[in-house]
Formats: structure tokens, sequence, C-alpha cells
């Protein structure tokens, strides 16, 4: 039932190590996206896709390569994991009308903290 | 550049007082402005959003917002707050283009019994 599902909610690893994150959305929406949320609470876009095609890449490294199999998918995998990436990840939704920014539909994001 | 400033790092209010969270904006053209809610272990949850038309939005869970041009504002405000009110608000400017939005450095809210 739920929109926008993230998985999975906890990851802890060590650093170097390699993770994915998933996310699915029931919403049939067009367009997805990756954000990164600090310790401060500072929300900061990542990548976002619009009907499987990248349409944002904010300078995120590319240790963090994210891969929509289809509309309703957005997957993340992160290579080489270091300290600083020790953030809480959420992925978000929306139907973009080509018109101005949609709202946007959010998980419930995953915690990931490296050791 | 699009930005979004939320003075306020935190605010407490007493329950049954009234709210408001303040947030400026830079944006060249007519900007989409949305506050989002977020509750602890929760992601964010649009409250409201203003795109054109009347200026004062009215929201989910009793909030409202005045768009202001001239001051390049969109404040959020509560007449009568309530304990579970208590959460982190997010300001957040998108552009005319569609898919980036920016989001304020955001709001902490408690309230006092």
């Amino acid at each position: 039932d739920t929109a926008v599902s993230q998985t999975p909610k906890y990851l802890v690893t060590q650093m170097g190590n390699d993770k994915s994150i998933k996310c699915e959305q029931n919403l049939g929406h067009d367009t997805m996206y990756w954000y990164k949320q600090d310790s401060k609470k500072f929300l900061k876009i990542m990548f976002s896709y619009n009907n499987k095609e990248l349409i944002i890449n904010e300078t995120v490294p590319n240790r963090f390569s994210p891969k929509s199999p289809d509309k309703a998918h957005l997957n993340l995998h992160i290579n080489s994991l270091e300290l600083g990436d020790s953030a809480v990840y959420f992925c978000a939704s929306s139907q973009e009308r080509g018109t101005g920014v949609q709202p946007q539909h959010f998980g419930d994001g995953t915690r990931l903290s490296i050791l | 550049a699009q930005s979004v400033t939320q003075p306020d790092i935190h605010i407490t209010v007493s329950e049954g007082a009234s709210l408001e969270l303040r947030c400026n904006y830079s944006y060249g053209a007519t900007p989409y402005l949305f506050w989002y809610v977020q509750s602890p272990g929760q992601g964010l949850q649009l409250l409201l959003k203003y795109f054109s038309g009347d200026t004062l939005v009215q929201g989910i869970k009793g909030f409202e917002a005045e768009f202001k041009r001239s001051q390049s504002s969109f404040n959020l405000r509560k007449p009568s707050v309530h304990w579970s009110d208590a959460a982190e608000y997010f300001c957040a400017v998108g552009n005319t283009g569609g898919f980036k939005t920016i989001f304020g450095a955001g709001t902490r809210l408690f309230v006092k019994a």
C-alpha cells in the first residue's frame, strides 16, 4: 500500500564496501529522485530520472551510480563507501507536467552508517 | 540561482499558541513554492504548495501560507499548534522547467505543554 518504498531502512557497513539501496513507487509517476540528508537535516538532490532518463546529476562522486530499470523503480549503487557517505538517503517521486516542478512523494529513507 | 532561506533553526511554541515559520526565497521568475513536514524517522510530507493565483494557500493539518512577492517570502502559519505538530519543517522552491527543487535548511518546531 506504501506509495514510495525504500529498502533497506537501515544499512550499516564498513568503509570500502559496495552497497545498493532500492526504491519503488506505485503512484504511476514518471519522475524519481534521490536525495541525501546529512546530520544537520540539510536535504540535497543527487539525481533525478524522468521516464528512465537521467535528468539531473548534481556533481555527485561517480562512486554513486543510479539505475532506473523502469519508471517505477530507481536504485542507487554506491561503490567504495567512505565515512562521509553516512547520511539518510531519500527516494522521491513526482508527476511532472513540463510546466514547473510538482510536489514530491517521499519514501521513509535509508539510514546509511559507515563504520 | 535558486535559493531558500529559513532564518530560524528551531522554534519553541506552547501548545495552543499560534505559529509562524519564516521562509525567504531567491528566484528570477515566478516561483513554485512548497512547505513540507518531516516527522522523526520519516520522509517529507507535502503540507501545501503555491503555483499561482490566490497568494494565501491552505494546506493539510490546518496550515496556511502566504506568498508575498515584494518580500520574496512564503511564511507558514497555524493559528493553534498541537503537540503532534512538533517536527522539522522545510520550505522549498522549484523551477518552472521542472525536475529540480531546492530545499531550505529546515526549522525544527518544538511544542511545549
